[in-house]
């Protein structure tokens, strides 16, 4: 079975330029979440879908962060514009429902400079 | 204010020598302890999920095991490969499948 997959995995950009993350959940997996995870930190949540439907975006920074799912599989995440401080591992993860286990893809580390 | 709290930050073992990984938790009303292990530049990896106090798991040479307040990971004569950061994390009761991460354990274990 396949995994989260993600793309881009690395991605270096000039503050103030946009930048977007793709996610491909686990089939059939209907909760999406990103997280954000600084060096030496543990994940942080940023949004998590029910379908197509962002059932949590209260950590969400929404004037510069944006994520939609469109027909409830794939994901993007988009950053515009970019600050030095969002450099970090956007990670994206999927799960059968809330409160079973959560998968994660390899992440996308982003350098702002 | 949930918060899940995780020591040693780092763990220096030789191979063959036991030890346990803590994780303290304060949690509005427990809906799952989760353990996952992360090595460098991937994402973190599902080892367990521990739902009520006493209940213990077990995976080759690690062992997750939950009381009310915290959660202990003992990794049995571990291996060179077993060296990872160890990440434990905590779901409150309720609807939000929001999962509040410990910093993590970085295990290095020798040869």
């Amino acid at each position: 079975e396949a995994g989260v997959v993600q793309s881009p995995r690395y991605k270096i950009i000039e503050k103030k330029q946009p930048v977007a993350f793709w996610c491909n959940p686990i089939s059939g997996h209907n909760t999406l979440y990103w997280y954000l995870q600084n060096l030496g930190q543990g994940p942080e949540l940023l949004i998590r879908y029910e379908n197509e439907e962002a059932v949590d975006d209260s950590q969400l920074p929404k004037d510069r962060f944006s994520a939609e799912r469109l027909k409830g599989v794939d994901s993007t995440l988009k950053i515009q514009p970019a600050e030095l401080g969002d450099s970090a591992v956007y990670l994206c993860a999927s799960s059968l429902g809330v409160g079973n286990e959560q998968y994660f893809g390899p992440g996308t580390r982003l350098t702002v400079t | 204010e949930d918060q899940v709290t995780q020591s040693p930050e780092a763990l220096r073992l030789q191979e063959g020598e036991s030890s346990s990984l803590n994780c303290s938790y304060t949690v509005s009303g427990l809906r799952g302890l989760f353990w996952y292990r992360q090595d460098p530049g991937k994402g973190p990896e599902f080892l367990f999920t521990l739902y009520s106090a006493g209940e213990e798991k077990e995976k080759e040479r690690l062992k997750a095991t939950l009381t009310k307040k915290e959660s202990f990971l003992h990794i049995t004569a571990p291996k060179p490969e077993d060296s990872a950061t160890y990440l434990c994390a905590v779901q409150a009761g309720g609807n939000t499948g929001k999962l509040i991460f410990g910093q993590g354990t970085t295990l290095q274990v020798k040869p």
